[in-house]
């Protein structure tokens, strides 16, 4: 079945530090791929998301491409800020389980300054 | 804010008792999705509604039911509760099912089982 699968956290950088958060997923069918992120106290918001292989979603500086052969999408930032600890999670969408989402675990940032 | 509305934000209850938590989507929106989350579990998928009617089951136990009324608004029952079931219950919302759509998360329910 489908899955998402990202790194363990939590994830500790300093202040424009370079991040790499690594997502990778099973699918059955030709999925969407999106990145979510909850601040402290609050839901999940899109944080950006691609529909098609090669497709690079980019939001607020952070970036992530879809790469169908490695089936992966991995979020990047080249500069992180205090602002961005949050928890960020990995989801795609199937259309061929009727466009289920499935969510990874979620990966825990602190940014120190 | 995402425009998806839930309510109540707190909720305290003892074993035993049940619930009900309150959802409305996103204006426009025909899809209705729940989630649990929970320290141990992460993020796990209920029950999806589209228009009105049931689409997907996920993690959900029997003792939880849910509907979604015609004005599209949808209600989650928790019912014999139990100390376990305490976790942050999401409603998320989106226009259709379609490929690539988005979904949009309300700012969720905390149940506390005492």
């Amino acid at each position: 079945g489908d899955s998402v699968t990202q790194m363990e956290g939590p994830v500790t950088l300093s202040e424009e530090a370079f991040l790499t958060i690594n997502c990778t997923y099973t699918a059955t069918g030709y999925p969407s791929l999106f990145w979510y992120v909850q601040y402290p106290g609050e839901g999940l918001q899109l944080l950006l998301k691609a529909t098609k292989a090669d497709d690079k979603g980019s939001n607020k500086g952070f970036e992530a491409t879809y790469r169908k052969e490695t089936t992966s999408f991995h979020l990047e930032k080249g500069s992180v800020q205090v602002s961005d600890s949050a928890v960020y999670f990995c989801a795609l969408s199937d259309r061929d389980t009727g466009n289920q989402f499935y969510f990874g675990t979620g990966t825990s940032l602190t940014v120190i300054p | 804010d995402s425009g998806v509305t839930q309510t109540p934000k707190h909720l305290i209850t003892a074993t035993g008792q049940r619930v009900t938590l309150r959802c409305s989507p996103r204006s426009g929106d025909l899809s209705v999705y729940w989630y649990q989350q929970s320290l141990d579990q992460g993020l796990q998928f209920l029950i999806q509604y589209y228009n009105g009617e049931e689409r997907a089951k996920g993690n959900i136990l029997e003792r939880f039911s849910a509907q979604q009324f015609p004005d599209l608004h949808s209600e989650l029952n928790l019912s014999s509760l139990e100390l376990g079931d305490s976790a942050l219950y999401f409603c998320a919302s989106s226009r259709t099912m379609a490929f690539g759509n988005t979904i949009y998360f309300g700012e969720g329910s905390w149940l506390t089982v005492v």
